[in-house]
């Protein structure tokens, strides 16, 4: 079974530029959660989307940060423009259900300069 | 405010010694507790879901055990491949942000030859 998708791995910006993530899924995993991971720290959920819907988005910073998840299977991730505090690792993650155990992605390692 | 705590933050252990590992945890209506394991430059694997007090699960030398107020990850006669961080998360209910897992910081597990 193939695993989450994430690209790119590895990302480099100059602060106030923007950029953007991409994640596929497990396929028929209905919920997908975007993380954001600063070093020596654990995950901190960004948004959770259940299908196309967004279920929780709280910790999103919505003035800055935008995701969309089109016809309930791959998401995006977006950053618009980037502050030098934006520098961390970025994974997605999906479940079977709302209730099912996570599977990680890689991650996409974000540095801003 | 819930609450997910790790200790210790780090642990050097020789090779065959082992050690256990505590997620304490302060959440209302606990609905899962997680433990993944998370190697540099990759995202967290998934180790173990319990969901009750004094429930055991096992995976090779390693075995999580849960109390209503905390988790211990066992790890019996350890190799040098077991070294990574483990990182322990909490789901407080099933509908709408309480579905999300909340992670502690992460223990850093050396096991030297």
């Amino acid at each position: 079974e193939a695993g989450v998708a994430q690209s790119p791995r590895y990302k480099i910006i100059e602060k106030r530029q923007s950029v953007a993530f991409w994640c596929n899924p497990i396929s028929g995993h209905a919920t997908l959660y975007w993380y954001q991971q600063i070093l020596g720290q654990g995950p901190k959920l960004l948004i959770q989307f259940q299908n196309n819907g967004v279920v929780d988005d709280s910790q999103l910073p919505k003035d800055r940060f935008s995701a969309e998840r089109l016809k309930g299977v791959d998401s995006t991730l977006k950053i618009q423009p980037a502050k030098l505090e934006d520098s961390a690792v970025y994974l997605c993650a999906s479940s079977l259900d709302y209730r099912g155990e996570a599977f990680f992605g890689q991650g996409t390692r974000l540095t801003v300069v | 405010e819930d609450q997910v705590t790790q200790s210790p933050e780090a642990l050097r252990l020789q090779e065959g010694e082992s050690s256990s590992l505590n997620c304490s945890y302060t959440v209302s209506g606990l609905r899962g507790l997680f433990w993944y394991r998370q190697d540099p430059g990759k995202g967290p694997e998934f180790l173990f879901t319990l969901y009750s007090a004094g429930e055991e699960k096992e995976k090779e030398r390693l075995k999580a055990t849960l109390t209503k107020k905390e988790s211990f990850l066992h790890i019996t006669a350890p190799k040098p491949e077991d070294s990574a961080t483990y990182l322990c998360a909490v789901r407080r209910g099933y509908g709408g942000s309480q579905g999300n897992l909340i992670f502690g910081k992460g223990t850093k597990l050396s096991v030297k030859p």
